[in-house]
């Protein structure tokens, strides 16, 4: 198995635009997770999807924050519009059935917000 | 709500000497406490784990302990050499959440 997929690796944008970042779990995999990770947060919880269904989005920091899980294979995170303190790296995680056992981490999406 | 906090955010040993990162936690309904490394530039990796009906468990040179009572749990780390140079996180997990501490930056000094 290729592990899990992020894409990009590194995003650039302007302030205001969208940006849509992009996963695919391990195959089999039944749990997917999105963090964010900066100096000053560490690794930041935004929202965890159970057989492709939002369980928890506490995480999310705003509105301008969303997250789908249309199939067991892929899930993307939107931000519109973007603003400078969004930069940060986003890691996508997966699990077999939950947060309780071994999370495969992807290798995350560099995002600068100009 | 659920928390988790990591000491010290960073640590320098001498190479050869052991290193120990401490959390606590909040909620004591939590049962599952991996261990993260993540090197620079790179993902984090599970290196070890324990749930809480174990108070000590050993994977060569590191280690966990848990003590539920006070809702604390540390990474042991002995015989330091260069390549344990990383930041190291804890967790902890609520059903299905899982929350991280803020990280130890880990320096092996030569």
């Amino acid at each position: 198995d290729a592990g899990v997929i992020q894409s990009p690796r590194h995003e650039v944008t302007e302030m205001g635009q969208e940006v849509t970042l992009r996963c695919k779990p391990i195959s089999g995999h039944n749990s997917l997770f999105w963090y964010r990770q900066t100096m000053m947060r560490g690794l930041e919880l935004l929202i965890y999807f159970n057989n492709n269904v939002p369980i928890d989005d506490s995480g999310m920091p705003e509105d301008r924050f969303s997250a789908k899980m249309p199939n067991a294979s892929f899930s993307t995170l939107k931000i519109q519009p973007s603003e400078p303190r969004d930069s940060a790296v986003y890691f996508c995680a997966s699990s077999l059935t939950g947060g309780d056992e071994k999370l495969f981490f992807g290798s995350g999406t560099q995002l600068s917000v100009l | 709500g659920e928390n988790v906090e990591q000491h010290p955010s960073t640590l320098s040993v001498q190479e050869g000497d052991s290193a120990v990162i401490k959390c606590t936690y909040s909620d004591s309904a939590s049962n599952y406490f991996p261990w993260y490394k993540q090197e620079l530039g790179k993902r984090p990796q599970l290196i070890i784990d324990i749930r809480s009906n174990v108070g000590e468990k050993k994977d060569q040179r590191i280690a966990v302990t848990l003590n539920k009572t006070a809702k604390h749990f540390s990474l042991h780390i002995t015989e330091t050499q260069p390549e344990d140079s990383a930041v190291y996180f804890c967790a902890a997990s609520w059903g299905d959440k899982i929350i991280f501490g803020k990280g130890t930056r880990l320096h092996i000094l030569p």
